[in-house]
């Protein structure tokens, strides 16, 4: 089975600076996405940023990018020149990328607490 | 696009009641999914529907848990004779075809707390 860890519970991080929130996950398969989804306190889940296994470049979208290690199951998120906005918690999930699999796998989730 | 509505967005209710929640995806979508998140955790799989038919369910979906999407469109997912360990939050996504690499959207969610 599949599974998502993120050892981080909680994390914070002066605004406009860098902060890196990590994901590792275990698989069989050799095919998958991997997502960093927002939760913020409103509840409603946001895609933050996606990442197909078969590409070797990591995604970026804006100040969101990731690091993809596919050897070492490792999908990190970097988030750049923090903003208050981007106060959250963060979700870590996956899903095979095979006929039929259509659930999301998440991981437990990192408390981001953006210090102004 | 209106987003995924889900109601209502909180529910007490007392411990052996019945209880169902509504869930309305965009109107393209023909994927709903249900999903359960306890405090403090991620969410967990429920169960998907591709248009009316109901594809796969969660061994979390015991038999006091069921959920219909009776014409493709909006769903339901009702709790016969909750317990305390079905307090949580009740998320609801939807999707449309190829847009696996892109995520679901997801509803506010239905708060279950049941006393």
């Amino acid at each position: 089975a599949q599974t998502v860890t993120q050892s981080q519970p909680e994390m914070s991080v002066q605004e406009a600076e860098t902060v890196t929130l990590s994901c590792t996950y275990d698989t069989s398969e050799s095919d998958y996405y991997l997502f960093w989804y927002k939760q913020p306190p409103s509840r409603q889940m946001i895609l933050v940023i996606r990442q197909e296994a078969y590409k070797q470049q990591n995604a970026t979208e804006n100040r969101f990018s990731v690091n993809f290690q596919k050897a070492a199951k490792s999908f990190s998120l970097k988030i750049s020149d923090s903003q208050l906005g981007d106060a959250a918690m963060y979700f870590c999930a996956y899903r095979a990328l095979i006929q039929g699999a259509q659930k999301l796998v998440f991981g437990q989730g990192t408390r981001l607490t953006i210090n102004p | 696009d209106t987003g995924v509505s889900q109601d209502p967005r909180h529910k007490i209710t007392k411990r052996g009641q019945n209880v169902t929640f509504r869930c309305d995806p965009i109107s393209e979508h023909n994927r709903l999914y249900w999903y359960r998140q306890t405090l403090g955790q991620g969410p967990e799989f429920l169960t998907y529907f591709q248009n009316e038919a109901q594809l796969e369910k969660s061994r979390l979906l015991s038999d006091r848990f069921s959920a219909e999407r009776p014409k493709g469109s909006f769903s339901t997912l009702e709790i016969q004779r909750t317990e305390q360990g079905d307090s949580a939050m009740y998320l609801c996504a939807s999707s449309r075809p190829g847009q696996g690499s892109s995520g679901y959207t997801f509803g506010s969610g239905t708060r279950l707390t049941v006393v």
